[in-house]
Order: structure tokens, then C-alpha cells, then sequence
């Protein structure tokens, strides 16, 4: 089974920190995407990737970067965060032809 | 705009029974639609996957039904557990070349109590 491995289930920041958030997958997938998740809003795409140092921006990429030097690790980053940004994020990875999607354990910020 | 409803929003039901929850599609042209589970507190996991061809998919308690004409789909769980209690959302991909996005619903929380 695809595993997508999350580094941190938990985080607390402060604001204006640079919050960097690991996402690594083990089944030489193409794809891998940022999703954040709040009560009410469901799953929303923040960015993806779909090769080595490729990037496309999803539904809210405000605030948030990414990065894909490798292709198992995929990187979102907060360049500054703020307590708006409190919320469950979550990282999935694809194959080419989309049936296989596997979403990582989360990482649940709190950013004070 | 692709669009995914799911109802009811919530539902509450004993342990033992049966429940089925519903998942309502606008995704154009339609690739596949999953059900996931989610925990509380952690990432969704995927319970069925199906197809335009498929009108049928099962996984243990879990049975997910989809009709690609009225663009619906339905998952049934029979005898429920408390380890059913989550979070169930439904997901539709859209076929064609660049189509990399899913189209999810919110969900619907499912509480099984003794």
C-alpha cells in the first residue's frame, strides 16, 4: 500500500513564523497535493505538483508556498503565518492515472 | 462548477443498525468517484472507488452504489460499529488531460452510539 508520511501530527507557531510542513510518499507517484481542511469548508486545494520542481496553484495559495526538489517530498510552506492559518492540513499523493489517491495522517497547526 | 453534495450533514444511529448516506454530483466529464472514512483527528482513508461501468462496489460492511445517469451514489453500512463513528466523504474525479483536481463534499458525520 501507498504510504504518505506526514513529519508532524501536531504543531504549534507564533505569528510571523516561516512554518514548514514535510510531506514524503513511498510509490514513485507523480502527483502530490496540499489540501487544508476546516468544520464547515471541507477539503480545499492549496497547491499541487505534478513533477520534480513543478508546481500549479490550487483554490487558496495565498499565504502558502511549495516545493518539489525531490520527487517522494513535497513541502508546503507558510512564509509568515498567522492565526488564520489554523487549521488541519492534509497531503495526498497520485498516480498518473488518479485511481490511486492516498492522503497522508494530517497536521493539525495552531498557529498563536 | 463542479459541485459535490452529500446529506444528511449529520446522523446519529445504534450500534447494530443499518445507515445510508447520500452523495449528489454536478463533475463533468466524470472519471471516478471514492468514498473515504475519516477519524477524527486524522486523514481520510479510502473505502470504495468506482467507475462509469461500475454501479457496485463493496468492502466489507461498506457497499457504495453509483448511478452515472441521475449522477448519484449512495453508501450503505450495515451493522454498525462504534468504530464507524467519522466522518464519510464523497469524492468525484473528472476525466481529460490536465484534470488533476478532485471535487470533494463536505461530509457527513456519522455517530454510532450504544
Amino acid at each position: 500500500d501507498v504510504k504518505v508520511t506526514q513529519s508532524s501530527r501536531y504543531l504549534v507557531k507564533r505569528t510571523g513564523e516561516k512554518v514548514f510542513l514535510e510531506c514524503v510518499q513511498d510509490m514513485d507517484h507523480e502527483n502530490m497535493f496540499w489540501y487544508r481542511q476546516d468544520p464547515g469548508l471541507g477539503l480545499r486545494l492549496i497547491y499541487f505538483s505534478y513533477d520534480v520542481k513543478m508546481k500549479e496553484k490550487g483554490d487558496i495559495p495565498e499565504g502558502y508556498s511549495v516545493s518539489r526538489e525531490k520527487k517522494e517530498r513535497f513541502s508546503l510552506i507558510l512564509e509568515s503565518a498567522s492565526t488564520n492559518q489554523t487549521s488541519m492540513y492534509l497531503c495526498a499523493s497520485s498516480s498518473g492515472d488518479r485511481r490511486g489517491y492516498t492522503f497522508g495522517s494530517g497536521t493539525r497547526l495552531t498557529v498563536v | 462548477k463542479n459541485q459535490v453534495e452529500q446529506s444528511p450533514q449529520s446522523l446519529i444511529i445504534l450500534e447494530g443498525k443499518n445507515c445510508t448516506l447520500q452523495c449528489n454530483y454536478t463533475v463533468s466529464p466524470f472519471s471516478n468517484l471514492r468514498w473515504y472514512k475519516q477519524d477524527t483527528g486524522r486523514g481520510p482513508v479510502s473505502l470504495t472507488i468506482m467507475t462509469f461501468s461500475e454501479n457496485t462496489k463493496s468492502n466489507g460492511r461498506y457497499t457504495a452504489t453509483l448511478d452515472a445517469d441521475t449522477k448519484q451514489s449512495s453508501l450503505h453500512i450495515t451493522a454498525s460499529q462504534l468504530s464507524d463513528s467519522a466522518s464519510y466523504i464523497c469524492v468525484v474525479s473528472a476525466s481529460g488531460a490536465g484534470s488533476y483536481q478532485l471535487t470533494f463534499g463536505k461530509g457527513t458525520k456519522l455517530s454510532v452510539i450504544p
